[in-house]
């Protein structure tokens, strides 16, 4: 089965600084999506950035930046120029390539709570 | 374009009660779905829709019943609530089954 891990439950940054949020992933399939979400205080899940997993190129949104190491099965969320707004609870999350089964579901992680401090 | 519409945002059942949370999108995606988010347990899927008439059970399903009569609505029924039920309940839809999925802004419901 496939399963998403977090280890980082808690991160601080400075405001302006830089902060690499941290994901490993367990999966016996070869291709898949890799997704990060953030969820502010307003509890809304926002998709801040995607990842397939045939792509060799990390995805990068704006300040958003993913380290995708495959054979490592890592997924790190690098942001960049750290803003108050940022502050949020982030989950990632894999979703299989192949419908049927178990990888229907995105499946999360436990979320790293990210501070940014001013 | 209101996107994903959960209502209601919270509730308070008391052990034995029943009720419907509601799920509404208007971006035509075929594929739905519900979650749960507990602390320290990130989101688990409850079921899933791949079209209208077609359902199925995620990780947890236990306690939960859904149906997809339209393609907009999906509700999730508590048959006999409990206080293990005590949650917030996300409400999820994309395109397809592999594509980006767009929650709702969820419910936080309390069974005492």
């Amino acid at each position: 089965a496939q399963t998403v891990t977090q280890s980082q439950p808690e991160m601080s940054v400075q405001e302006a600084e830089t902060v690499t949020l941290s994901c490993t992933y367990d999966t016996s399939e070869s291709d898949y999506y890799l997704f990060w979400y953030k969820q502010p205080p307003s509890r809304q899940m926002i998709l801040v950035i995607r990842q397939e997993a045939y792509k060799q190129q990390n995805a990068t949104e704006n300040r958003f930046s993913v380290n995708f190491q495959k054979a490592a099965k890592s997924f790190s969320l690098k942001i960049s120029d750290s803003q108050l707004g940022d502050a949020a609870m982030y989950f990632c999350a894999y979703r299989g390539a192949y419908y049927g089964g178990a990888t229907n579901k995105l499946i999360f992680g436990t979320g790293t709570l990210l501070a940014v401090q001013p | 374009n209101a996107g994903v519409t959960q209502t209601p945002k919270f509730q308070v059942l008391k052990t034995g009660q029943s009720m419907t949370l509601q799920c509404a999108q208007d971006m035509n995606h075929e594929y739905m779905s519900w979650y749960r988010q507990d602390p320290g347990m990130g989101l688990r899927l409850i079921h899933y829709s791949v079209g209208a008439g077609i359902t199925d059970q995620g990780e947890v399903p236990n306690g939960y019943n859904v149906s997809r009569s339209t393609t907009e609505d999906f509700p999730l029924r508590l048959l006999s609530a409990a206080p293990s039920q005590t949650s917030v309940y996300f409400c999820a839809s994309s395109r397809q089954w592999n594509t980006e999925a767009f929650f709702g802004q969820g419910t936080r419901l309390t069974v005492v």
